[in-house]
Formats: structure tokens, C-alpha cells, sequence
């Protein structure tokens, strides 16, 4: 268990429909970080969180968007949706102080958009 | 931009076989370099890492050795298991402040036979 919690596990939804993806990053972690796994494209860095402030933006699509809340939960939100942005979203977290690079991540969210 | 490149899969071994999955990346400075594990229905979990040139990582039987002169961090294991089974992930580190962001290759599909 990494202690990285996301949620829900599994949704599936219809295009043009939007949705919200829930992370709770380990106890301490002040970055979190979102991935999105698909099977053409592999791992790809979306967006990163440190301590409520956006800190870095990958490969991001303007309908989809983010934010870490007080708590250092995060959301991504991803509205419009095709369907090819059905995947799987990880969250991971880290302490965002010591450059270890280890990312501690969730399971995931698969996202199925019929 | 940095980049990862890893051996496409899937890689298909008998147990006690001797495993090496090969990584070879692009990088502006010097990264640190990792690779990470996916067991089925599971996040991503760090398998090992290495923080400069010449340094070896090494972790459950695996090992990797980052290479500045050829650009690699090749994995290997000398005798791999049925519960070695996975998908194995190259990444290099991408540092700004606290920006821990991770760079991942395609993944590598790696199947134990008993």
C-alpha cells in the first residue's frame, strides 16, 4: 500500500460528459503529481501540485484541468470528453523537498468514455 | 526534450532465466534514472534507482548501472521468478526546485513462465 488513495476506481461515461478524479497524496506529501496511461501513449505526465500551487504542466489537454485544495487533496477534471480519453489516471505523491525522484503512486482510475 | 526509450515487449522468459530489459535516454543535464514496477491492478512502485554515473541500483535481485558514456540503464536480473511477472517502466528525473517530475518510458511487459 502506498498510501496514495484514489477514487473512484473505476467509472465509465458517455462523450461529452464530464468528470472528477479524486486523489488523497501519502500523510506529508506536499506534491501531487497526475499521469495518464493509455495504450498507444504509455505514461504521460499531465500536471503537478506543490503545496496548493500548480508547479509543472506536461502534455495537458485545455479541457482537462487541476487543483490541490488546502487538505492537499487534488482533482482533475476532465470535461468534453472523447473517447480517446479513456485511460488510466494515476495520481502519485512525494515530499516535494528532498530530490530523491521517487514518486509514490496510486492505483489509478480507469476512465472509460463510451 | 528529455526523453526514455525502453525495448518494446513483451518479454517472454522461462523461470531462472537471465532478464535484461534495455533503457537508453536523452537529457539535457544530468538526470537521476529509475525504474519502476507495475504489478497487475497495481500503481507504480520503485524498483531501483541511481543518482549518477557509474552508480549501481540494486533491489530484489535486480540491478541497473547508469551509463553517462552510452546513455543506458539497462535492467537485469540474473534469475527471475514466476512472481517477477510485470510491467517494467525506464524513467529519468526532470529537477526544478521541487519539481520531482518523472519521465517515463513505454513500459516493458515482462511474462515468467513456470
Amino acid at each position: 500500500d502506498s498510501g496514495v488513495t484514489q477514487t473512484p476506481k473505476h467509472l465509465i461515461t458517455a462523450t461529452g460528459q464530464r468528470v472528477t478524479l479524486r486523489c488523497s497524496p501519502r500523510s506529508g506529501d506536499l506534491s501531487v503529481y497526475w499521469y495518464q496511461q493509455s495504450l498507444d501513449q504509455g505514461l504521460q505526465f499531465l500536471i503537478q501540485y506543490y503545496n496548493g500551487e500548480e508547479r509543472a504542466k506536461g502534455n495537458i489537454l485545455e479541457r482537462f484541468s487541476a487543483q490541490q485544495f488546502p487538505d492537499l487533496h487534488s482533482e482533475l477534471n476532465l470535461s468534453s470528453l472523447e473517447l480517446g480519453d479513456s485511460a488510466l489516471y494515476f495520481c502519485a505523491s512525494s515530499t516535494g523537498t528532498a530530490n530523491t525522484g521517487e514518486l509514490f503512486f496510486g492505483e489509478g482510475s480507469r476512465l472509460t468514455v463510451l | 526534450g528529455d526523453s526514455v526509450t525502453q525495448m518494446e515487449g513483451p518479454v517472454t522468459l522461462s523461470e531462472e532465466a537471465f532478464l535484461t530489459i534495455n533503457c537508453t535516454y536523452t537529457a539535457t543535464g544530468y538526470p537521476s534514472l529509475f525504474w519502476y514496477v507495475q504489478y497487475p491492478g497495481e500503481g507504480l512502485q520503485l524498483l531501483l534507482k541511481a543518482t549518477k554515473a557509474d552508480d549501481k541500483g540494486s533491489n530484489k535481485g535486480f540491478e541497473a548501472t547508469y551509463r553517462k558514456e552510452t546513455t543506458s540503464f539497462h535492467l537485469e536480473k540474473g534469475s527471475v521468478q514466476v512472481s517477477d511477472s510485470a510491467v517494467y517502466f525506464c524513467a529519468l528525473s526532470d529537477y526544478g526546485g521541487a519539481t520531482n517530475k518523472l519521465i517515463f518510458g513505454t513500459g516493458t511487459l515482462l511474462a515468467v513462465q513456470p
